[in-house]
């Protein structure tokens, strides 16, 4: 499996421009999160999925942030308007659930989004 | 709600020595999870260690170990014979059985040479 594969890599934006960053989880993961890094907050749990459904959405920042799983392969984390505040570095990661052996989490590459 | 705490922001290291990074988390549930991850500057979130609550064995993966103390709910990682590749920040994760992940604030790991 190529891992948890996430684009782009990096974005740079204008102020109230939308942003759409993507996300594929590994095949046969059934838990997929969303987290946002930056030097003041550390790493932050922005919403995480179970089977497609959001589980807990109580980490978006505000209603400009949201998050969607069509289906199994594939997510998307939204921000509109953007603001220089969102920059930092978005990480999807998928896991499966804590039944199984392999219980950690594994990250993609991360989204590095500067908006100016 | 669940916490992971690191108190170290900064550790340092000499070459081939041994450092240890600590961690504790807060919870009421018997079954859970433990990891750290170590992310080297190129951002990547790599898992160094993994933890089940219910085994009473302290995990190893060749130069790391963990020193698990349920009771105390402390979860510290133990780096022998550091290298410069060593050199990261490291997180401490917590998992519950409902399936959230509770992450530390981080320590940065200096390797001197």
């Amino acid at each position: 499996d190529a891992g948890v594969i996430q684009s782009p890599r990096h974005e740079v934006t204008e102020m109230g421009q939308e942003v759409t960053l993507r996300c594929k989880p590994i095949s046969g993961h059934d838990y997929l999160f969303w987290y946002r890094q930056t030097m003041m907050r550390g790493l932050e749990l922005l919403i995480y999925f179970n089977n497609n459904v959001p589980i807990d959405d109580s980490g978006m920042p505000e209603d400009r942030f949201s998050a969607k799983m069509p289906n199994a392969s594939f997510s998307t984390l939204k921000i509109q308007p953007s603001e220089p505040r969102d920059s930092a570095v978005y990480f999807c990661a998928s896991s499966f659930h804590t039944g199984q052996k392999n219980t950690e989490a594994f990250f993609g590459q991360g989204t590095r989004l500067t908006v100016v | 709600a669940q916490t992971v705490t690191q108190s170290q922001p900064e550790m340092s290291v000499q070459e081939a020595e041994t450092v240890t990074l600590s961690c504790t988390y807060d919870t009421s549930e018997s079954d859970y999870y433990l990891f750290w991850y170590k992310q080297p500057p190129s951002r990547q979130m790599i898992l160094v260690i993994r933890q089940e609550a219910y085994k009473q064995q302290n995990a190893t993966e060749n130069r790391f170990s963990v020193n698990f103390q349920k009771a105390a709910k402390s979860f510290s990682l133990k780096i022998s014979d550091s290298q410069l590749g060593d050199a990261a920040m490291y997180f401490c994760a917590y998992r519950r059985a409902g399936n959230q992940f509770y992450f530390g604030t981080g320590t940065s790991l200096t390797v001197i040479p």
